[in-house]
């Protein structure tokens, strides 16, 4: 079936340091790819998407690329901030076209000044 | 602020007792999807209404129903609880249904099983 695979946290890094956080996918099709944030005691935010291969997301200075060879789809950023700090969520959508969502498992994010 | 709204915020209850979670999606969106975020299971899909009609359904429990009135607001149905069912409900809206949509999230609903 379809799952997101995504790198283990917690991930600690002192500001302005650069922030990669990998994501893999297995899927039946071709689905759309998204990154969503979720602060402390919020809802999730979507960070960015990208709905089809070799297209580029980007949001607030995070990307993340839709690589069909790799089934992959890793969140960068070149300089994280303090307030970058949450909890990051890989997702694909059902493609069949349901547009049900499936997660990753959550990768906490902590930057220290 | 999504503009997607849960009430209650917080629900306690125990162990057998049935609740209703309740949403509202944003001013003009027909979709709306529930998930439940546990620490064991992660966040997980667990069914969809577009306009009124059930659209899609995830990994949801017989004891779990939900349904979206002609005001497109939607309800989740928790009955029988169990200590396991302890999660945070997000609730979320889309315009449309098609793939790639983006989903807007509500604050959730803290649901504590004692």
């Amino acid at each position: 079936g379809d799952s997101v695979t995504q790198m283990e946290g917690p991930v600690t890094l002192s500001e302005e340091a650069f922030l990669t956080i990998n994501c893999t996918y297995t899927a039946t099709g071709y689905p759309s790819l998204f990154w969503y944030v979720q602060y402390p005691g919020e809802g999730l935010q979507l960070l960015l998407k990208a709905t089809k291969a070799d297209d580029k997301g980007s949001n607030k200075g995070f990307e993340a690329t839709y690589r069909k060879e790799t089934t992959s789809f890793h969140l960068e950023k070149g300089s994280v901030q303090v307030s970058d700090s949450a909890v990051y969520f890989c997702a694909l959508s059902d493609p069949t076209g349901a547009n049900n969502l499936f997660f990753g498992t959550g990768t906490r994010l902590t930057v220290i000044p | 602020d999504s503009g997607v709204t849960q009430t209650p915020k917080h629900l306690i209850t125990a162990t057998g007792q049935r609740v209703t979670l309740r949403c509202s999606p944003r001013s003009g969106d027909l979709s709306v999807y529930w998930y439940q975020q546990s620490l064991d299971q992660g966040l997980q899909f667990l069914i969809q209404y577009y306009n009124g009609e059930e659209r899609a359904k995830g990994n949801i429990l017989e004891r779990f129903s939900a349904q979206q009135f002609p005001d497109l607001h939607s309800e989740l149905n928790l009955s029988s609880l169990e200590l396991g069912d302890s999660a945070l409900y997000f609730c979320a809206s889309s315009v449309v249904s098609g793939r790639g949509t983006e989903q807007f999230f509500g604050p959730g609903t803290r649901l504590t099983v004692l």
